[in-house]
């Protein structure tokens, strides 16, 4: 039963554009999500994240956004750079059990010039 | 220095065999974590460790028997695996427990094959 998906194994942008990526969940517990990236060969790497009591998280060129009602999150990457190409994960906990983190299955995004 | 770190980079292991991977920080955090990656799939969480105590056991196999021998190293013991186990497993570390709550560090892993 996988509780966080990532319904679009791929996906592809020019450079200068936005890329969308987007994420579902079931639990209706999780209140807490996070976007991690991962290059080939590396751990992944934390990029941000959002409370459930906000709907929206800015930082630089990413921004999250939380729809609770749709149980759906969407990270946006503006403008989308080349080294931006890896693979995204989206990633939910709850209050029941703060040490646990769920991953959704990845989306591998690509940036061409 | 924020950088977790993990040795081996890839192991070959016989289903007889014992062996053990290491995962290494010195950010001073008190939380770390075993994660299993199957190739196409996503992290699965094996156990947690909060202040060098098990905390969390996702009804892992005994074959897999993780140690904190202090707040810096995190070994993962290895014994009698099945072809199965092989894998990417992951490290991570968190400055405090609840670590879903909180950004974790992640090493590059430890590629697995098991014959």
């Amino acid at each position: 039963d996988q509780q966080v998906k990532q319904n679009s194994p791929s996906l592809s942008v020019q450079e200068g554009r936005i890329s969308i990526l987007n994420c579902d969940y079931t639990n209706s517990m999780f209140d807490y999500f996070l976007w991690y990236k991962k290059y080939p060969a590396e751990g992944p790497t934390f990029l941000i994240s959002i409370s459930s009591i906000k709907d929206k998280n800015e930082d630089g060129r990413f921004t999250v956004f939380l729809n609770k009602s749709a149980k759906h999150l969407s990270l946006h990457i503006v403008p989308s750079q080349p080294g931006d190409s890896a693979v995204y994960f989206c990633a939910a906990s709850a209050k029941e059990n703060t040490d646990k983190l769920i991953f959704g299955t990845g989306t591998r995004l690509q940036v061409f010039p | 220095d924020t950088e977790v770190t993990q040795t081996p980079k890839h192991l070959v292991m016989g289903m007889t065999n014992k062996k053990s991977l290491k995962c290494e920080q010195h950010m001073g955090h008190r939380a770390m974590y075993w994660y299993k990656q199957k190739a196409k799939k996503p992290p699965e969480l094996m156990f947690v460790y909060s202040y060098e105590k098990l905390s969390i056991n996702e009804s892992v196999p005994s074959r897999f028997s993780p140690e904190c021998p202090n707040s810096s190293l995190l070994n993962l013991h290895l014994h009698a695996l099945q072809p199965e186990d092989s894998a990417l497993y992951l490290c991570a570390s968190s400055q405090a427990p609840g670590g879903g709550y909180n950004e974790q560090f992640f090493g590059p892993g430890t590629r697995l094959t098991v014959l």
